[in-house]
Parts: C-alpha cells; sequence; structure tokens
C-alpha cells in the first residue's frame, strides 16, 4: 500500500501558489519523495523528486522537512491547465515500481 | 518533444477473448512498464521488462498476461482470455534505464471494456 497521506481534494486561485501537502512519517533513510500528476484520464506525468533537499524545476518547487517525515509541493503560478490529481509516492532511487495512493485532487479555480 | 505511444486508444472485447495492447516506448528507453487504473481506482503497477526479460512483476500479472518486445521497438501486453474485471485503462511507461532520474514517461493508455 502506498506509504503516504494526502488530503482528498484542494481548490486554488488561478495565478495563486497551489501549495500541495504530503505526509510519509514512515519514510526510510534513502527513500525519495516523487510527484506525479494525471489530468483527466491520461496517463500520470513526472513533476519533481527530492531525497532531502528542496529542489526545484521548470515545473514545481519541492520543499521536504527537515526530518523527512513530510513534503510540500509548490505550483507557483497556477492555471488551469494544473487541475489534476496530484500523487506523492515514497520509494527506492532507481526502483520505478511507483505505488500510487489515491492522490490530491486540485482544481485551479479562475 | 520524444513520447511513449499506444494502440488501440479504445478496445471492445468480448470475455475470454484475447487482446493485444500495444506500445512504442521512447527509442532510447531501456526499461518498459505496464501499470492499469481501474475506473475511479488507483493507478496498478502490472510488470516491468528490461533486457528482454521481465524484472519485476506484480500479483496482478498473473498466467494470463504476458509481455514481448517483438521487433526492438514494440512493446505488448497480451491478456489471453479476458475477464470483466480486466476492464480498466492501461498505460504503457517507459524510462532511461542508465541513470535513473526518477522520471517515467507514460502513454495516453488504451482503454479495455471487456463485455
Amino acid at each position: 500500500d502506498a506509504k503516504t497521506t494526502q488530503p482528498p481534494s484542494m481548490d486554488c486561485a488561478e495565478g495563486r501558489a497551489a501549495n500541495l501537502p504530503c505526509n510519509h512519517s514512515t519514510i526510510s533513510g534513502n527513500e525519495y519523495v516523487y510527484w506525479y500528476r494525471q489530468i483527466h484520464s491520461q496517463g500520470p506525468q513526472y513533476i519533481i523528486h527530492g531525497l532531502k533537499n528542496n529542489e526545484t524545476n521548470e515545473m514545481a518547487s519541492l520543499i521536504i522537512t527537515e526530518d523527512r517525515k513530510s513534503s510540500t509541493l509548490i505550483l507557483p503560478h497556477a492555471t488551469l491547465r494544473d487541475t489534476a490529481v496530484y500523487y506523492c509516492i515514497v520509494g527506492f532511487f532507481g526502483n520505478e515500481k511507483l505505488t500510487f495512493g489515491t492522490g490530491t485532487r486540485l482544481t485551479i479555480i479562475p | 518533444e520524444p513520447e511513449v505511444t499506444q494502440t488501440p486508444s479504445h478496445q471492445v472485447t468480448q470475455m475470454g477473448q484475447e487482446v493485444i495492447l500495444r506500445c512504442v516506448p521512447i527509442s532510447n528507453h531501456l526499461y518498459f512498464y505496464w501499470y492499469r487504473q481501474i475506473l475511479g481506482q488507483k493507478v496498478e503497477f502490472l510488470v516491468s521488462f528490461y533486457n528482454n526479460e521481465i524484472s519485476e512483476k506484480s500479483e496482478i500479472f498473473d498466467d494470463q498476461f504476458s509481455v514481448e518486445r517483438p521487433d526492438g521497438s514494440n512493446f505488448t501486453l497480451k491478456i489471453r482470455s479476458t475477464k470483466l474485471e480486466d476492464s480498466a485503462m492501461y498505460f504503457c511507461a517507459s524510462s532511461e534505464g542508465k541513470e535513473w532520474s526518477g522520471e517515467l514517461f507514460f502513454g495516453e493508455g488504451s482503454r479495455l471494456t471487456v463485455l
């Protein structure tokens, strides 16, 4: 089973930052945090991943707490196209068998 | 931008029939996967494939399922005798494999409806 807990749904106003929390209190020392999203019924799309340090790419930022028991995905300027289900996944580096949970359904409101 | 392509986008079949779902992974990728998503449920791992053999499979991937890379470009999932509960969206994915980047590239999916 998925080792993460996410709120089932969130809303965010268009143009604002969307902050999606994830709890992974049982994460082990060498497990990474991965974020994917699924727009409508399309295939999941990779967003970002990290181990300890905060990470940023062209899509998002990932903030991992110092104790690594939780993290936050930040979409800095949400657009309507960011409406999707966002999945927080923990796993070992190099293990491409991803265990998806139920995710957070993010709705961007115009 | 390179992408994973899947065919057919939708297939309707009768229970007990054989189905083959096809995927063309990204050309320089070495690892290939099938995942499925029953309507309204989680995305589930089925199988991973590397170097022409299965590297890992889930409990779902029983004897009625098989995978093949017949010609160096296609990657197929065969369901030998379909059941009603096989109705789902099937996603193919690939990854570079040389240096794990954390990124699987998923296709748009093939919707299988078993009647």
